[in-house]
C-alpha cells in the first residue's frame, strides 16, 4: 500500500510570493493534518481536514490556509511568504482522524524563503 | 511556556546503553501519549502509543506515563546505531477532532 506522498519535495520562493503544497493521503484515509517543522519550534500543528471540512486549526496567521478535495487529497497554501515561513511542511493522514488512530506522515516539503 | 517541553539534546550514548528520553506537559486534558521516531529527511513514524497512565513495552522500547506528574518517558534498551534519530513525544486530548501537540524532539546518537 502506498504511503503518504507530498509534492513538491523542495521549493525555493522569495518573500511576498505565495506557495501551494500538495498531499495525497494513504488510500482510504479521510483525515489529513498539516504540520510545520522548524529547528526552533519543532513540529507545530497547522490544521486538520476530514471529509473536506476543517475540524481543527492551530495558532497560525490567516496567510496559512488549506483545503481538502472529495478524494481526500489536500492542499496547503501560504500567501505573502515571509522569511520565517522557511520550514519542513509535513502532512499526515489517518483513517478516521479520531484520537487513537495512527497518523502516517509523508516525507515533507522543504520550503526555503529567500 | 510551551504545552509540551522536551530537551532537544543532542544525546550521545555508546552502543548497548539504556537511553531515557523525557517530556513534560502542562495540559491535564491530554489523554493520549505517543512517541515518534524521525530519521533524517523522513517524516516521523509512530513508535509507541499509550492511553492515560501506565507503562507499555514493545521489544526494546518502554513507554511510561505519569499523569500525576505530567511526565512521560521512553526507554530504549540495548541501544543500536540504527536507533540514531530524533525522537518526538506527542500528545492529544479527546475533545474531538484530531489535534496533536508535539515536543521539540531529542536528537539521539548511538555510537558503535
Amino acid at each position: 500500500k502506498a504511503g503518504v506522498t507530498q509534492t513538491p519535495r523542495y521549493l525555493i520562493k522569495t518573500r511576498g510570493q505565495q506557495v501551494t503544497l500538495s498531499c495525497s493521503p494513504i488510500s482510504g484515509h479521510r483525515s489529513v493534518s498539516w504540520y510545520q517543522q522548524t529547528p526552533g519550534q519543532g513540529l507545530q500543528f497547522l490544521f486538520e481536514y476530514f471529509s473536506e471540512t476543517q475540524r481543527n486549526k492551530g495558532n497560525f496567521p490567516g496567510r496559512f490556509s488549506g483545503r481538502q478535495f472529495s478524494n481526500s487529497r489536500s492542499e496547503m497554501n501560504v500567501s505573502t511568504l515571509e522569511l520565517g515561513d522557511s520550514a519542513l511542511y509535513l502532512c499526515a493522514s489517518s483513517l478516521r482522524g479520531t484520537v487513537g488512530n495512527e497518523q502516517f506522515f509523508g516525507p515533507g516539503t522543504r520550503l526555503t524563503v529567500l | 511556556q510551551k504545552e509540551v517541553e522536551q530537551d532537544p539534546g543532542p544525546l550521545s550514548v555508546p552502543e548497548g546503553a539504556i537511553v531515557s528520553l523525557n517530556c513534560t506537559y502542562s495540559n491535564s486534558a491530554f489523554q493520549y501519549f505517543m512517541w515518534y521516531r524521525q530519521y533524517s529527511r523522513k517524516g516521523p513514524e509512530l513508535l509507541m502509543y499509550t492511553y492515560s497512565s501506565g507503562n507499555k513495552e514493545d521489544g526494546r522500547f518502554t513507554a511510561q506515563v505519569d499523569k500525576s506528574s505530567k511526565y512521560i518517558s521512553l526507554f530504549i534498551r540495548d541501544s543500536q546505531p540504527s536507533d540514531s534519530a530524533t525522537y518526538l513525544c506527542a500528545m492529544s486530548d479527546d475533545t474531538g477532532g484530531f489535534k496533536t501537540i508535539f515536543g521539540a524532539g531529542t536528537r539521539l546518537f548511538v555510537k558503535a
